[in-house]
């Protein structure tokens, strides 16, 4: 347990469906990020949010909108994905103090569009 | 070419040899992070460097600054260790984080 939770674990969704994928972290941390992992592929940053605001967006598609309604939950709200979104979807959380702080992840959320 | 590579891609070992898997990087950082991810995904980090070493109890980690390279040794293998070992660096830039595709370690009996 690193005191960051995703749900649902697991999701399977077609490719015109409306789902939302939610983490929450109870590390009184001020910094929350979602990662997507494909096979073979390195960790891919696609939303950091810094004291509720986001700061980066690396050029992720519009399908995918994230949402931070306070420092502790972050939601990313999915819509119309292709297939090849398909992945596992990872929170982390950290302190923003330094540059030198530890990151704690999720479990993550195994994404499947058919 | 990726900031951060990671060598070897895949390793396999007998219980009780003593492992090295290796990370080199590109960019200016502040710190170092070695994480284990186990088949289920989630992702726990183990060391957190910006210089020198550390230990854990049969994990011991290294970082090299001027030579950009980072070294993440295991003692003692045990099949428990089976998973895949993940490098990733932060930027001294600002809080974006790069990560090495990771080493797939397998421990046999």
């Amino acid at each position: 347990e690193t005191g960051v939770t995703q749900t649902p674990r697991h999701l399977v969704m077609g490719m015109t469906n409306k789902k939302s994928l939610k983490c929450e972290q109870h590390l009184g941390h001020n910094a929350m990020y979602w990662y997507k992992q494909s096979a073979k592929k390195p960790l891919e940053l696609m939303f950091v949010y810094n004291f509720k605001e986001q700061t980066e967006n690396n050029s992720v598609p519009s399908r995918f909108s994230p949402e931070c309604p306070n420092s502790s939950h972050l939601f990313l709200h999915l819509h119309t994905l292709q297939p090849e979104d398909s992945a596992l979807y990872l929170c982390a959380s950290s302190q923003e103090d330094r540059g030198d702080t530890e990151a704690f992840f999720g479990q993550g959320t195994r994404l499947t569009v058919v | 070419k990726n900031e951060v590579e990671q060598s070897p891609q895949n390793l396999t070992a007998q219980e009780g040899e003593f492992i090295t898997i290796n990370c080199s990087y590109s960019v200016g950082i502040s710190a170092l992070h070695w994480l284990q991810q186990h088949p289920g995904g989630g992702i726990v980090s183990l060391f957190m460097l910006s210089s020198g070493k550390k230990k854990h109890g049969r994990l011991i980690a290294t970082i090299n600054i001027q030579e950009k390279h980072s070294s993440l040794h295991i003692t003692a293998s045990h099949p428990r260790d089976s998973a895949v070992y993940i490098c990733a660096v932060r930027d001294h830039n600002g809080n974006q984080f790069y990560f090495g595709t990771g080493t797939s370690l397998t421990v046999i009996p």
